[in-house]
Protein backbone atom coordinates (compact mmCIF):
# COMPACT_ATOMS: atom_id res chain seq x y z
CA UNK A 1 0.00 0.00 0.00
CA UNK A 2 0.80 3.87 -0.85
CA UNK A 3 1.01 5.78 2.61
CA UNK A 4 0.65 9.51 1.96
CA UNK A 5 2.70 11.77 4.29
CA UNK A 6 0.91 15.49 4.31
CA UNK A 7 2.72 18.34 5.88
CA UNK A 8 2.08 20.63 7.71
CA UNK A 9 -0.74 19.70 9.17
CA UNK A 10 -2.20 23.01 10.41
CA UNK A 11 -0.92 26.51 8.56
CA UNK A 12 -1.59 29.80 9.88
CA UNK A 13 -1.39 32.61 7.00
CA UNK A 14 -2.37 36.44 5.68
CA UNK A 15 -4.43 37.31 2.74
CA UNK A 16 -1.80 37.92 0.17
CA UNK A 17 0.77 35.38 1.43
CA UNK A 18 2.41 32.59 -0.78
CA UNK A 19 2.27 29.30 0.83
CA UNK A 20 2.98 25.88 0.39
CA UNK A 21 1.97 22.37 1.15
CA UNK A 22 3.86 18.99 0.66
CA UNK A 23 2.94 15.60 0.27
CA UNK A 24 5.62 12.94 0.55
CA UNK A 25 4.78 8.86 -1.35
CA UNK A 26 5.95 5.97 0.34
CA UNK A 27 7.33 5.37 -3.01
CA UNK A 28 7.47 6.47 -6.55
CA UNK A 29 3.20 7.42 -7.55
CA UNK A 30 4.40 8.64 -11.69
CA UNK A 31 2.70 12.02 -10.63
CA UNK A 32 -0.71 10.62 -10.55
CA UNK A 33 -1.28 13.52 -7.70
CA UNK A 34 -4.05 15.36 -7.26
CA UNK A 35 -5.04 18.47 -4.65
CA UNK A 36 -8.51 19.41 -2.97
CA UNK A 37 -10.02 22.05 -1.00
CA UNK A 38 -12.27 20.81 1.29
CA UNK A 39 -14.35 24.09 3.35
CA UNK A 40 -16.74 23.14 6.41
CA UNK A 41 -19.98 21.04 5.28
CA UNK A 42 -18.80 20.89 1.80
CA UNK A 43 -17.53 17.87 -0.53
CA UNK A 44 -13.33 18.12 -1.32
CA UNK A 45 -13.37 20.01 -4.61
CA UNK A 46 -10.22 18.92 -7.50
CA UNK A 47 -7.73 21.67 -7.90
CA UNK A 48 -4.74 20.07 -9.32
CA UNK A 49 -5.20 16.83 -11.11
CA UNK A 50 -1.99 14.69 -12.36
CA UNK A 51 0.54 17.43 -10.50
CA UNK A 52 0.38 20.03 -12.51
CA UNK A 53 -2.83 20.67 -13.80
CA UNK A 54 -5.04 23.09 -13.16
CA UNK A 55 -9.21 21.87 -13.33
CA UNK A 56 -11.24 23.74 -15.04
CA UNK A 57 -11.98 26.99 -13.24
CA UNK A 58 -9.49 26.87 -10.41
CA UNK A 59 -7.58 30.35 -10.32
CA UNK A 60 -4.44 30.31 -11.28
CA UNK A 61 -2.97 31.03 -8.16
CA UNK A 62 -2.92 27.26 -7.61
CA UNK A 63 -0.07 25.67 -8.89
CA UNK A 64 1.24 22.03 -7.91
CA UNK A 65 4.11 20.85 -8.84
CA UNK A 66 6.61 17.75 -7.92
CA UNK A 67 7.94 14.04 -9.45
CA UNK A 68 9.01 10.85 -8.00
CA UNK A 69 7.71 10.87 -4.16
CA UNK A 70 7.84 14.58 -3.40
CA UNK A 71 4.72 17.15 -4.60
CA UNK A 72 3.79 20.56 -3.58
CA UNK A 73 1.01 22.63 -4.08
CA UNK A 74 1.55 26.30 -4.23
CA UNK A 75 -1.05 29.04 -3.14
CA UNK A 76 0.84 32.14 -4.63
CA UNK A 77 -1.12 34.83 -3.08
CA UNK A 78 -4.00 33.90 -0.95
CA UNK A 79 -7.56 35.09 -1.07
CA UNK A 80 -9.96 35.32 1.95
CA UNK A 81 -12.18 32.03 -0.12
CA UNK A 82 -8.61 30.27 0.31
CA UNK A 83 -8.94 29.44 4.26
CA UNK A 84 -9.67 25.73 4.35
CA UNK A 85 -8.70 22.08 4.80
CA UNK A 86 -6.42 20.59 1.32
CA UNK A 87 -5.68 17.01 0.84
CA UNK A 88 -3.55 15.62 -1.52
CA UNK A 89 -4.48 12.26 -3.14
CA UNK A 90 -2.34 9.66 -4.96
CA UNK A 91 -3.94 7.40 -8.04
CA UNK A 92 -0.77 5.65 -8.68
CA UNK A 93 -1.69 1.96 -7.31
CA UNK A 94 -5.05 2.64 -6.05
CA UNK A 95 -6.06 5.88 -3.85
CA UNK A 96 -4.90 7.18 -0.77
CA UNK A 97 -5.21 10.50 0.44
CA UNK A 98 -3.10 12.66 2.69
CA UNK A 99 -4.26 13.23 5.99
CA UNK A 100 -5.33 17.12 5.13
CA UNK A 101 -3.47 20.53 5.96
CA UNK A 102 -5.78 23.04 7.52
CA UNK A 103 -4.84 26.91 6.13
CA UNK A 104 -6.15 29.54 8.76
CA UNK A 105 -5.90 33.10 9.15
CA UNK A 106 -3.43 34.68 10.99
CA UNK B 1 -23.91 18.27 -15.86
CA UNK B 2 -22.36 15.69 -13.68
CA UNK B 3 -24.31 15.12 -10.86
CA UNK B 4 -23.88 12.37 -7.88
CA UNK B 5 -25.74 11.77 -5.28
CA UNK B 6 -25.81 9.49 -1.77
CA UNK B 7 -28.30 7.97 0.19
CA UNK B 8 -28.38 5.55 2.93
CA UNK B 9 -30.13 4.99 6.47
CA UNK B 10 -28.93 7.65 8.33
CA UNK B 11 -28.76 5.59 11.29
CA UNK B 12 -28.16 2.24 11.84
CA UNK B 13 -26.71 -0.46 14.93
CA UNK B 14 -23.68 -1.54 15.49
CA UNK B 15 -23.24 -5.21 13.63
CA UNK B 16 -25.01 -4.39 10.88
CA UNK B 17 -24.91 -4.00 7.53
CA UNK B 18 -24.62 -0.71 5.78
CA UNK B 19 -26.24 0.05 2.27
CA UNK B 20 -25.84 3.10 0.22
CA UNK B 21 -26.91 3.99 -3.03
CA UNK B 22 -25.21 6.49 -5.43
CA UNK B 23 -27.54 7.85 -8.45
CA UNK B 24 -25.81 10.04 -11.02
CA UNK B 25 -26.25 11.39 -14.17
CA UNK B 26 -24.35 13.61 -16.97
CA UNK B 27 -22.32 9.92 -17.60
CA UNK B 28 -22.77 6.41 -17.80
CA UNK B 29 -21.03 3.81 -16.02
CA UNK B 30 -20.95 1.81 -19.37
CA UNK B 31 -18.64 4.04 -21.24
CA UNK B 32 -15.32 2.77 -21.69
CA UNK B 33 -13.05 4.07 -18.63
CA UNK B 34 -16.07 5.77 -16.33
CA UNK B 35 -15.25 4.80 -12.57
CA UNK B 36 -17.39 5.32 -9.44
CA UNK B 37 -15.96 5.27 -6.16
CA UNK B 38 -16.90 5.51 -2.79
CA UNK B 39 -14.59 7.28 0.05
CA UNK B 40 -15.62 8.41 3.81
CA UNK B 41 -14.42 10.88 6.50
CA UNK B 42 -15.20 10.70 10.05
CA UNK B 43 -15.77 14.33 11.68
CA UNK B 44 -13.09 16.25 11.76
CA UNK B 45 -10.94 13.41 9.92
CA UNK B 46 -9.24 12.85 6.86
CA UNK B 47 -10.51 10.86 4.00
CA UNK B 48 -10.27 7.34 3.49
CA UNK B 49 -11.18 5.47 -0.01
CA UNK B 50 -13.18 2.58 0.57
CA UNK B 51 -13.74 0.64 -2.95
CA UNK B 52 -13.98 1.69 -6.90
CA UNK B 53 -16.25 -0.05 -9.62
CA UNK B 54 -15.49 0.57 -13.24
CA UNK B 55 -17.15 0.57 -16.41
CA UNK B 56 -16.05 -3.26 -16.90
CA UNK B 57 -17.34 -4.51 -14.01
CA UNK B 58 -14.10 -4.91 -12.45
CA UNK B 59 -14.10 -3.92 -8.51
CA UNK B 60 -11.31 -2.51 -6.55
CA UNK B 61 -11.45 -2.62 -2.58
CA UNK B 62 -9.31 -0.46 0.11
CA UNK B 63 -7.33 -3.87 0.94
CA UNK B 64 -7.92 -3.09 5.07
CA UNK B 65 -11.30 -3.06 5.04
CA UNK B 66 -11.93 -5.50 2.25
CA UNK B 67 -13.79 -8.21 3.72
CA UNK B 68 -16.46 -6.28 4.85
CA UNK B 69 -17.01 -4.45 1.16
CA UNK B 70 -18.87 -5.09 -1.13
CA UNK B 71 -19.57 -2.10 -4.50
CA UNK B 72 -21.98 -2.69 -7.07
CA UNK B 73 -23.52 -1.75 -9.85
CA UNK B 74 -27.11 -1.64 -11.45
CA UNK B 75 -27.76 -2.76 -15.13
CA UNK B 76 -28.76 0.92 -16.51
CA UNK B 77 -25.31 1.87 -15.05
CA UNK B 78 -26.69 5.10 -13.36
CA UNK B 79 -26.21 3.94 -9.99
CA UNK B 80 -23.18 2.43 -7.73
CA UNK B 81 -24.20 0.20 -4.39
CA UNK B 82 -21.77 -0.37 -1.67
CA UNK B 83 -22.71 -2.91 1.41
CA UNK B 84 -20.33 -2.56 4.50
CA UNK B 85 -20.72 -5.83 7.21
CA UNK B 86 -20.80 -5.64 10.31
CA UNK B 87 -20.60 -2.07 11.78
CA UNK B 88 -19.52 -0.41 14.43
CA UNK B 89 -19.05 2.99 15.84
CA UNK B 90 -15.92 3.34 14.03
CA UNK B 91 -18.08 3.54 10.77
CA UNK B 92 -19.56 6.47 11.62
CA UNK B 93 -18.34 9.17 8.75
CA UNK B 94 -20.05 11.17 5.93
CA UNK B 95 -20.05 8.96 2.78
CA UNK B 96 -19.00 10.14 -0.18
CA UNK B 97 -19.16 9.01 -4.08
CA UNK B 98 -16.92 10.31 -7.18
CA UNK B 99 -16.77 9.76 -10.12
CA UNK B 100 -13.06 8.83 -12.19
CA UNK B 101 -10.12 10.00 -10.21
CA UNK B 102 -12.06 12.22 -7.99
CA UNK B 103 -13.39 15.05 -11.10
CA UNK B 104 -16.89 15.42 -9.39
CA UNK B 105 -18.36 14.06 -5.67
CA UNK B 106 -21.61 13.80 -4.51
CA UNK B 107 -22.58 15.93 -1.85
CA UNK B 108 -22.06 13.25 0.76
CA UNK B 109 -24.56 11.37 3.48
CA UNK B 110 -24.02 11.01 7.17
CA UNK B 111 -24.53 8.06 8.40
CA UNK B 112 -24.26 7.10 12.76
CA UNK B 113 -23.68 3.80 14.10
CA UNK B 114 -25.08 3.92 17.38
CA UNK B 115 -26.93 1.57 19.44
Amino acid sequence: DIQMTQSPSFLSASVGDRVTINCKASQNINKYLNWYQQKLGEAPKRLIYNTNNLQTGIPSRFSGSGSGTDYTLTISSLQPEDFATYFCLQHNSLYTFGAGTKLELK
Amino acid sequence: QVTLKESGPGMLQPSKTLSLTCSFSGFSLSTSGMVVSWIRQPSGKSLEWLAAIDWDGDKYYNPSLKSRLTVSKDTSNTQVFLKITSVDIADTATYYCARNWFDYWGQGVMVTVSS
